[in-house]
């Protein structure tokens, strides 16, 4: 069965370095989804793309984070300089169409900042 | 502003009952609703999906329903088994610019007691 593979699984960095994760969605799926979700609470939507155009971005924290999907297939997420408040799981998912409602959520990856 | 509401406190049952989740919003008009599980350090997973001018549906032992007059979601398991303890996600859509917009709650924990 297809799934969404993100890297790393895990990273740890100091606070003000910079730090990417990658994610690359279901084959053919054109909607792409970052989200952070920290410890107890519901995942935030940070980023939408319908192939390689932002769809919103409203909750991206735009001094610090970026997102690209240059080709509309896989995605990076980067943050620079990452602060103590980044600490969180970053997830990815991804859906069929912009009106294909179910999301296919990647594993995550879990960011410490020290 | 807003707003989505799950029960923060973790819901606990026993097994072969019937377990029911509730997910309040306010100031929305959502053009369907979804429940999602997701287990420690994973990445959520998709159950049901309800759409605005729907008031029930079922898959199995899960049973949703929608009243978008009281604003408010109930999702149900039936004949709850120790395997149905986990995080359980609801998340409403709306229409924006010829996509959908998702947003989370924060979720509310069930523990199925054997």
């Amino acid at each position: 069965e297809a799934e969404v593979a993100q890297s790393p699984r895990y990273k740890i960095t100091e606070k003000s370095q910079a730090v990417a994760f990658w994610c690359d969605p279901i084959s053919g799926h054109a909607t792409l989804y970052w989200y952070r979700q920290i410890l107890g609470q519901g995942p935030e939507l940070l980023v939408q793309f319908q192939d390689e155009s932002v769809v919103d971005d409203s909750q991206l924290p735009k001094d610090r984070f970026s997102a690209e999907r240059l080709k509309g297939v896989d995605s990076t997420l980067k943050i620079q300089p990452a602060e103590l408040g980044d600490s969180a799981m970053y997830l990815c998912a991804s859906s069929l169409f912009r009106d294909q409602e179910t999301q296919y959520f990647g594993p995550g990856t879990r960011l410490l900042v020290l | 502003s807003q707003k989505i509401e799950q029960n923060s406190e973790a819901l606990n049952i026993q097994e072969g009952k019937t377990a029911t989740l509730t997910c309040n919003y306010t100031n929305y008009s959502p053009a369907y609703l979804q429940w999602y599980r997701q287990d420690p350090g994973r990445g959520p997973v998709f159950l049901l999906l309800i759409r605005e001018n729907e008031k029930e549906k079922r898959k199995e032992r899960l049973k949703v329903t929608f009243d978008t007059t009281l604003k408010q979601s109930l999702f149900h398991i039936t004949a709850s088994q120790p395997a149905d303890s986990a995080t359980y996600l609801c998340a409403l859509s709306h229409a924006s610019g010829g996509s959908y917009i998702p947003t989370f709650g924060r979720g509310t924990s069930l523990i199925v007691h054997p």
